[in-house]
């Protein structure tokens, strides 16, 4: 079945740097993949996501690309701000029926003023 | 407001006392979930339904039961819990499976 990994667990960056977070998938047959914000005490909210027919999203300050040769995905957050502090799961499927969304084990990012 | 309702938000109970979690959707969404958020290993799916009637195993079903007998509503059900189900745990709905999941306020559980 699809593994996902997400690196690093912890980042902490200053307000207005880039922060970048990395996820590898192990399933090639993987054409869907989103990435989850949750903030303290609240449920993980969509923020963007890629599908495979497509190479990279932006969306303001937030990006993702996608290499499906090398079956990784990257979340690039510019201009960061204190409200970005936040955990973020990166996720991939198949998006077949009866598969589900495997989830990473999280990066919490830590924006400071 | 489209929104995923679970109740309750914090529930402390003891080892064996049967307890159902609520999940309601106002969105009219096929598919439901449901996740446990644990330190360190991120959120692993326990039971989906693509529809009325049709539920499914996750990664992690063991000591869980859900059911979906209307499409607005998929509790969770732990029969006779136990301490390594102490755990956060999220409800999450989208309109069909792979499509963007809209997720619940969790519900923290502790089981003594």
């Amino acid at each position: 079945g699809e593994n996902v990994e997400q690196h690093p667990s912890t980042l902490s960056v200053q307000e207005g740097d880039s922060a970048v977070i990395k996820c590898t998938y192990s399933d090639s047959a993987s054409n869907y993949f989103p990435w989850y914000k949750q903030e303290l005490g609240k449920g993980p909210q969509l923020i963007i996501d890629i599908r495979s027919n497509v190479g990279e999203k932006k969306d303001q300050r937030i990006a993702v690309t996608l290499n499906k040769t090398a079956k990784h995905f990257s979340l690039h957050i510019t201009e960061t701000q204190p409200e970005d502090s936040a955990v973020y799961f990166c996720a991939a499927t198949m998006n077949q029926a009866g598969t589900a969304l495997i989830f990473g084990k999280g990066t919490t990012l830590s924006v400071s003023s | 407001e489209a929104q995923v309702t679970q109740n309750p938000r914090y529930l402390i109970t003891v080892t064996g006392k049967k307890l159902t979690v609520t999940c309601s959707q106002n969105m009219n969404h096929e598919y439901m979930s449901w996740y446990r958020q644990d330190p360190g290993l991120g959120l692993r799916q326990i039971y989906y339904s693509m529809n009325v009637e049709v539920t499914d195993k996750g990664d992690v079903p063991e000591g869980y039961k859900v059911s979906r007998k209307e499409k607005r509503n998929f509790p969770l059900i732990l029969e006779s819990p136990s301490p390594n189900q102490t755990s956060l745990y999220f409800c999450a709905s989208s309109f069909r499976e792979g499509e963007k999941l809209f997720f619940g306020s969790g519900t923290q559980l502790s089981v003594l």
